[in-house]
């Protein structure tokens, strides 16, 4: 199985400024087809997941731009620009290049 | 407006059984690919099975292959994940999903408990 490693872990940040998350993947997500399937989860306390980012960097609809996706291959990033209050949560990558589809470990944002 | 109802959850005992169901609406069902998705209590997300748009192709995490069986009913708008000899280690929320690898598709369920203890 893919295995999809997340840093950091904990992310506490200061509402305003930018944050961001790594996400590493054992083996390229490249598929046959030339797509990478690497998407971006939020979940926020007590609510069901959301996407946030499919296909490395494009934004699912109602998504605020102030989240970015970017990487290639097996190393990617999840960018907020501006933190804001509803943004506390826990954040997942998730390749879905590969079955089975595998999540990283979660990396949980919290306001200092 | 797209929704997903799971239900079916509760308390059994280990090696027991137990039907999740899903009920879809606003969208056409029998179009997509269908997911459950479970969450054990304070843990990460696993992806369990995916199911294909006229039910001929499933697949299954190892760890539930052999034990679990997802299923749909196009003609009830319903996915089903019926769940044999379960496990300690099966307790989880269970969500239902319906998203798109390739494009801003991307819908959950409130997700049902499942709970595996004696």
């Amino acid at each position: 199985d893919v295995v999809m490693t997340q840093s950091p872990l904990s992310l506490p940040v200061t509402l305003g400024q930018p944050a961001s998350i790594s996400c590493r993947s054992s083996q390229s997500l490249v598929y046959t087809d030339g797509n990478t399937f690497l998407n971006w989860f939020q979940q926020r306390p007590g609510q069901s997941p959301r996407r946030l980012i499919y296909k490395v960097s494009n934004r699912d609809s109602g998504v605020p731009d102030r989240f970015s996706g970017s990487g290639s291959g097996t190393d990617f990033t999840l960018k907020i620009s501006r933190v804001e209050a509803e943004d506390v949560g826990v954040y997942y990558c998730m390749q879905g290049t590969y079955w089975p589809w595998t999540f990283g470990q979660g990396t949980k944002v919290e306001i200092k | 407006e797209v929704q997903l109802v799971e239900s079916g959850g509760g308390l059994v005992q280990p090696g027991g059984s137990l039907r999740l169901s899903c009920a879809a609406s606003g969208f056409i069902f029998s179009n997509y690919w269908m997911s459950w998705v479970r969450q054990a209590p304070g843990k990460g997300l696993e992806w369990v099975a995916n199911i294909n748009q006229d039910g001929s192709d499933k697949q299954y995490v190892d760890s539930v292959k052999g034990r679990f069986t997802i299923s749909r009913d196009n003609a009830k708008n319903s996915l089903y994940l019926q769940m044999n000899s379960l496990r300690a280690e099966d307790t989880a929320v269970y969500y239902c999903v319906f998203l798109s690898r390739g494009s801003s598709i991307d819908n959950w369920g409130q997700g049902t408990l499942v709970t595996v203890s004696s």
